[in-house]
């Protein structure tokens, strides 16, 4: 049974719109949730971080939303740049630290 | 493999002091991140060190500084200690999709 989901497999979103990335999770003592990017080719490189103990996260053009009750986080990107295209991983931090990552959303930003 | 090592495991400084410590990534791994937990902010991400590069850095002070070498092992110093100092420093190396925590080094800072 997978513990992060994320149940879009692409987006599409005009580029200078918002986007916005979704991830689910089933355990509730996760402590800690991360966003990496992923271009083809490459590892992916954290982008930005929520503990479990905070609702919202900003850095620069990127923002992370976590809805403890909902078992939901999202990632907020505005304004979208054609950089940004990419696969995004959500991932969730166990109180081993393993890292149990999500399926990605791969991200498509329009000219 | 062997895992991701941190040392030292535990370390105990006074106010004023600076402090490093030392992270080795499983062996291939390029990529270093280095994270702060305390129970009052919970897990921080400090940076990410790519080859030799930093390539990401939190909102922490300039107090805050790291580095890796050509080995990829890495480095964080904390100068000028403060008692909010005191916590967990995790560091994680990763390779491709796969992301490993280190045991991490207990600071106490007095």
């Amino acid at each position: 049974d997978q513990q992060v989901k994320q149940n879009s497999p692409s987006l599409s979103v005009q580029e200078g719109r918002i986007s916005i990335l979704n991830c689910d999770y089933t355990n509730s003592m996760f402590d800690y949730f991360l966003w990496y990017k992923k271009y083809p080719a490459e590892g992916p490189t954290f982008l930005i971080s929520i503990s479990s103990i905070k609702d919202k996260n900003e850095d620069g053009r990127f923002t992370v939303f976590l809805n403890k009750s909902a078992k939901h986080l999202s990632l907020h990107i505005v304004p979208s740049q054609p950089g940004d295209s990419a696969v995004y991983f959500c991932a969730a931090l166990d109180s081993n630290y393993q890292l149990i990552w999500g399926a990605g959303t791969k991200l498509i930003i329009k000219p | 493999k062997a895992g991701v090592t941190q040392t030292p495991r535990y370390l105990i400084k006074t106010r004023g002091q600076q402090v490093t410590l030392s992270c080795s990534p499983i062996s291939g791994h390029r990529s270093v991140s280095w994270y702060q937990q305390t129970p009052g902010q919970g897990l921080q991400f400090l940076f990410e060190y790519f080859s030799e590069t930093q390539r990401n850095k939190g909102n922490f002070p300039g107090r805050f500084s790291g580095r890796q070498f050509s080995n990829s092992r890495s480095e964080m110093n904390v100068s000028t200690l403060e008692l909010g100092d005191s916590a967990l420093y995790l560091c994680a190396s990763s390779e491709l999709d796969r992301v490993y925590f280190g045991p991490g080094t207990r600071l106490t800072v007095t």
